[in-house]
């Protein structure tokens, strides 16, 4: 399977513990995102990478969060000390820059906060 | 800011019904994108538009891009259960940085 890979697919944690998350995206794509979903919404932005650089980050994205992309393949995207409110969906996805314009998803990672 | 909005948020119809959905915005966009998503899964990517005027037909869906690529839709043809789920549009502006509209949530019920 060459798709876009997430684990875990679900995660359930307390409230206040730091969970991390990852992304392993088509082999030959140089770009890569996170996304965030609540229920009964559209996907919202929160940071992309080209190759290994951070180019850009949602306001969405509090001081808690922080993603890397060390060596320009695989992401993680770290929540330290989790709110309720940070349950959700979070979908990777990644695309080829100078190819075509589409981004493939990964099938996400349900995070619950309780 | 750039926004998508569609329409409508929520679609029952039965089976055999045709169906328009919209993906508005005032923003221009050089591609869009449309994605169904089932429930606890991912996106899966139906269609890029990319040239104004531009139509793509993948079975029974029709997918148009608006002449000033700002708006697209999306119409199904004899709907069937198997189309239930929630279809995205996603705009990219030519960074390569996509918006997801709201999201239509459609039932095709037997």
């Amino acid at each position: 399977d060459t798709g876009v890979s997430q684990n875990p697919r679900h995660k359930i944690t307390k409230r206040g513990q730091n969970v991390t998350f990852r992304c392993d995206p088509i082999s030959e794509h140089n770009r890569l995102y996170w996304y965030r979903q609540t229920l009964g919404q559209g996907p919202e932005f929160l940071t992309y990478f080209q190759n290994e650089a951070q180019l850009e980050k949602s306001r969405l994205l509090s001081d808690r969060f922080s993603a890397e992309r060390p060596k320009g393949s695989f992401s993680t995207l770290e929540i330290q000390r989790t709110e309720q409110g940070d349950s959700a969906m979070y979908l990777c996805a990644s695309s080829l820059v100078g190819g075509s314009t589409e981004a493939f998803f990964g099938q996400g990672t349900r995070l619950t906060v309780v | 800011t750039q926004l998508l909005e569609q329409s409508p948020q929520f679609l029952s119809i039965q089976e055999g019904e045709n169906l328009t959905v919209y993906c508005n915005s005032s923003s221009v966009f050089s591609s869009l994108q449309w994605y169904r998503q089932e429930p606890g899964e991912g996106p899966v990517l139906l269609v890029t538009v990319v040239t104004g005027g531009e139509v793509k037909k993948l079975k029974r869906l029709t997918f148009q891009f608006g002449d000033a690529r700002k708006d697209s839709s999306l119409h199904i043809t004899a709907a069937q259960p198997g189309d239930t789920g929630l279809y995205l549009c996603a705009g990219d502006s030519g960074t390569y940085k996509y918006i997801f509209g709201t999201g239509t949530r459609l039932k095709v019920l037997a």
